[in-house]
């Protein structure tokens, strides 16, 4: 088991400039979330996905979007990026019959100038 | 509004020494509280979960407890070693239209010294 993967690992966009972050989990979890982590900042919720099909906002959803795509995938939008999007973002995933675990990914550093 | 506060913001001891971290929050329907551990550059990894009924919980050398009463916990460590050099994090989730919210704190970051 590979646990939860990201794609890539690190990322320099332009200000405007649109990426997709990647996330697949092996694990055959229902719940899938997307974080961003900043110094001094603690983890905040961007989007989550309880179930396949669907999505719900987080925290910090402006300037994302979200599909997923599969039981397996949950993919992060970046339509146009700012500078303010400079961040580190973790996938995590969560089965509904587990103790309320989340298993992270190792993250994608991404940074906007 | 839900939140998390954990103190001290760092902390740094001498290998071998014991340490307790500390987690308040104002998270509500509460649903249960994780310890994180994170290293430098990877996500974080879960120590201990707790519901409410759970006032202890232990892995190895890392030993949570939880007052739901006073809505406080503590995370401690025994015997330190460089390897538990880490941001501390910790989470208290609550549910909201049958989905289940985390709340995460800011995290205390633990430098261990040989």
């Amino acid at each position: 088991n590979a646990g939860v993967t990201q794609t890539p690992k690190f990322q320099v966009l332009k200000t405007g400039q649109s990426m997709t972050l990647q996330c697949a989990q092996d694990m055959n979890h229902n719940s899938m979330y997307w974080y961003r982590q900043d110094p001094g900042m603690g983890l905040r919720l961007i989007y989550y996905s309880a179930s396949e099909g669907t999505t719900d906002k987080g925290e910090v959803p402006n300037g994302y979007n979200v599909s997923r795509l599969n039981k397996r995938e949950f993919s992060l939008r970046l339509e146009s990026a700012a500078p303010s999007q400079t961040s580190v973002y973790f996938c995590a995933s969560r089965s509904w019959t587990s103790t309320y675990e989340q298993y992270f990914g190792p993250g994608t550093r991404l940074t906007v100038t | 509004k839900n939140q998390v506060e954990q103190s001290p913001q760092s902390l740094i001891i001498l290998e071998g020494k014991n340490c307790t971290l500390q987690c308040n929050y104002t998270v509500s329907p509460f649903s249960n509280l994780r310890w994180y551990k994170q290293d430098t550059g990877r996500g974080p990894v879960s120590l201990t979960i707790m519901t409410f009924s759970e006032n202890t919980k232990s892995n190895g050398r890392y030993t949570a407890t939880l007052d739901a009463d006073t809505k406080q916990s503590s995370l401690h460590i025994t015997a330190s070693q460089l390897s538990d050099s880490a941001s501390y994090i910790c989470v208290v989730s609550f549910t909201s239209g049958g989905s289940y919210i985390p709340t995460f704190g800011r995290g205390t970051s633990l430098i261990v010294h040989p």
